[in-house]
């Protein structure tokens, strides 16, 4: 059973471009996430997607935005693209819809897109 | 809003030293608690979790207990190895409807263990 992937591992991209990371979640999962890993930091939520749609959002910028394709993958898209965007990009997969009571199912994550932008 | 605060790094034990990591959180409702580790150049591996006040979660040595009278998840292992050298981060997700939310991160405790 294959976990969590992305791709590509590592993007080196110049100020101003435009880039799309991608994810493939754990088989059975039906939920993407997407958090940003400056060096050093925690990572930070960007956003979820369920059923196609983005569902929750965290504190960043239009620039970044989504897709969830009808096989539960996902994208992330970057545009123009700045220095501080530079950063180890995460996706987690859930498996939703079975949860309630306050039952936890649990986030699993890919190794990540190292981004560098300079 | 929500948030979690560990102890800064870095943390360097000795092999078989004791290893306590604390970590506090603020949080409205009654969110779940995780410990995730990530070795060198890997992703975020979850170590242990606890989804209600007073369930200790465990894995492979380390333990936590979640405490909502000090609202802390403290990080414990009673022994260390050197292959425990890893960034430990801890967090919480709220609950909404009985559907995740996203997860909020500490900043992360690097560990470093001496042979």
């Amino acid at each position: 059973d294959a976990g969590v992937t992305q791709s590509p591992t590592h993007l080196i991209k110049t100020r101003g471009q435009q880039v799309t990371l991608r994810c493939s979640p754990k088989s059975g999962h039906d939920t993407v996430s997407w958090y940003q890993q400056a060096l050093g930091q925690g990572p930070q939520f960007i956003f979820q997607y369920y059923e196609e749609e983005e569902r929750q959002r965290g504190n960043f910028p239009d620039r970044f935005s989504g897709h969830q394709f009808p096989n539960y993958s996902s994208e992330l898209n970057v545009n123009a693209l700045l220095l501080g965007d530079s950063a180890l990009y995460l996706c987690a997969s859930i498996r939703t819809g079975l949860a309630g009571g306050g039952s936890y199912n649990e986030q699993f994550f890919g190794p990540g897109t190292r981004l560098t932008v300079l | 809003g929500d948030s979690v605060t560990q102890m800064e790094g870095p943390v360097t034990l000795s092999e078989e030293a004791f290893l306590t990591i604390n970590c506090t959180y603020t949080a409205t409702g009654y969110p779940s608690l995780f410990w995730y580790v990530q070795y060198p150049g890997e992703g975020l591996q979850l170590l242990l979790k606890a989804t209600k006040a007073d369930d200790k979660g465990s894995n492979k040595g380390f333990e936590a207990t979640y405490r909502k009278e000090t609202t802390s998840f403290h990080l414990e292992k009673g022994s260390v190895q050197v292959s425990d050298s890893a960034v430990y981060f801890c967090a919480l997700t709220p609950l909404y409807g009985g559907s995740q939310g996203n997860l909020i991160f500490g900043k992360g405790t690097k560990l470093s263990v001496k042979p």
